[in-house]
């Protein structure tokens, strides 16, 4: 089962306005990171936040961890139509030998 | 340029015809992977390799095959594929299994199996 669920599959929203996707997993984690995916193409890293950081910026992005509820939130502030992609969570649990858990995705479409 | 190569891009195959898909990376990263990306099932992991000789299956390896002789080098083999193996697929490598790092993705393969 993946561990990262993304809230909600789908976010429509107008140029400018904020866009905030959740993330939701199931074990306890090191680290979380967020991707962006251009329809087709391959993944971008945007962020890693680790396991004992509650936040963190990076332009115009904004990543929140509670691990004690197990979610995330990315939030994309003063949207643009460019930002119209699907954003992924990827957990990485820090045991066994694999490196990252994706989920499924929220598209996100910003209109201009 | 810090970059993962994939090839090809697009590959139309009929069932039971053995394909490679190539996955070269230049910067010198331990950890490879290939995913598979489904509508509705996010990406699921295929195989991933620690290192050169090292690799293992990640949650959908049936019908596949991986090998890691060089340390830039993963391709991605299908020994006899399925219309079910119709797919987007994803190599990526990182600096470490650890997942402390980025990973870094190619453009993807889309493959169709008819």
């Amino acid at each position: 089962s993946q561990q990262g669920e993304e809230d909600p599959q789908a976010l429509s929203i107008q140029e400018g306005e904020n866009a905030t996707m959740n993330c939701s997993y199931k074990t306890s984690i090191n680290n979380l990171q967020w991707y962006r995916q251009n329809s087709g193409r391959g993944l971008v890293h945007l962020i890693l936040i680790r396991s004992n950081e509650r936040e963190k910026h990076s332009g115009r992005l904004r990543v929140t961890l509670d691990t004690s509820k197990k979610s995330s939130s990315l939030l994309i502030t003063a949207s643009r139509a460019a930002d119209t992609a699907s954003y992924f969570c990827a957990t990485d649990a820090g045991t066994g030998r694999r490196a990252l858990t994706f989920g499924s995705g929220t598209r996100l479409q910003v209109q201009p | 340029e810090a970059q993962v190569t994939q090839n090809p891009r697009y590959l139309i195959t009929v069932t039971g015809k053995k394909l490679t898909v190539t996955c070269s990376q230049n910067m010198n990263h331990e950890y490879m992977s290939w995913y598979r990306q489904d509508p509705g099932l996010g990406l699921r992991q295929i195989y991933y390799s620690m290192n050169v000789e090292v690799t293992d299956k990640g949650d959908v390896p049936e019908g596949y095959k991986v090998s890691r002789k060089e340390k830039r080098n993963f391709p991605l083999i299908l020994e006899s594929p399925s219309p079910n193996q119709t797919s987007l697929y994803f190599c990526a490598s990182s600096l470490s299994r650890t997942g402390q790092t980025e990973a870094f993705f190619g453009q993807g393969t889309r493959l169709t199996v008819v």
